[in-house]
């Protein structure tokens, strides 16, 4: 069965970076992009961008452009999100996700990583 | 950037009501719309995908329904275990993917 599981909770400093991993097992890794999106506490769903695991090519949302990177490692079907220059208002749960198959939905989901960011 | 508008943002229902959700996005998305189901400290959950249909595994008294720029999201028979967050996704066009703010479902 399809299985996103991700990293362990983080804290971080105003400034630093955190690179949070999303460890893909059940299914052809480079098959389906991995997409990340975050949710600050007591908010919404917000959409980061995805990772083309194939190609290795990322698609960031604007608001992120400049702070975030996505990877991936084929050989251990493991993508990876970095946000850089950390603020207070990135304290949030953030999740991978994997579409369903063609459709755009989100079938599958890591059971997220909380970063806060914290002096 | 395509928007999404959820409403309400919240509202209280009574077990064995139907319940029923607007999303309306800010240009033509076709039948690009899903739902989501959230419990506190859960992942989301998916439960209708490209408006209407009902993913695998979801009891039948969630429905959607709705094209081009509005949907619909109902319960039929609101359940207990049905208290949760509940959020439309958009995925037509180009990026980004938005979702709207989501509707708080109490009893």
């Amino acid at each position: 069965q399809v299985q996103l599981v991700q990293s362990g909770a983080e804290v971080k400093k105003p400034g630093a970076s955190v690179k949070v991993s999303c460890k893909a097992s059940g299914y052809s890794f480079t098959g389906y992009y991995i997409h990340w999106v975050r949710q600050a506490p007591g908010q919404g769903l917000e959409w980061m961008g995805w990772i083309d695991p194939n190609s290795g090519g990322p698609t960031y949302a604007q608001r992120f452009q400049g702070r975030v990177t996505m990877t991936r490692d084929t050989s251990m079907s493991t993508a990876y999100m970095e946000l850089s220059r950390l603020r207070y208002d990135d304290t949030a749960m953030y999740y991978c996700a994997r579409v369903r198959g063609t459709s755009g939905s989100y079938g599958f989901w890591g059971q997220g990583t909380l970063v806060t960011v914290s002096s | 950037d395509i928007q999404m508008t959820q409403s309400p943002s919240s509202l209280s229902a009574s077990v064995g009501d139907r319940v029923t959700i607007i999303c309306q996005a800010s240009q033509d998305i076709s039948n690009y719309l899903n739902w989501y189901q959230q419990k506190p400290g859960k992942a989301p959950k998916l439960l209708i995908y490209d408006a209407s249909n009902l993913e695998t595994g979801v009891p039948s008294r969630f429905n959607g329904s709705g094209s081009g720029t509005d949907f619909t999201f109902t319960i039929n028979s609101l359940q207990p275990e049905d208290i949760a967050t509940y959020y439309c996704q958009q995925y037509g066009h180009l990026p980004p993917w938005t979702f709207g703010q989501g509707t708080k479902v109490e009893i």
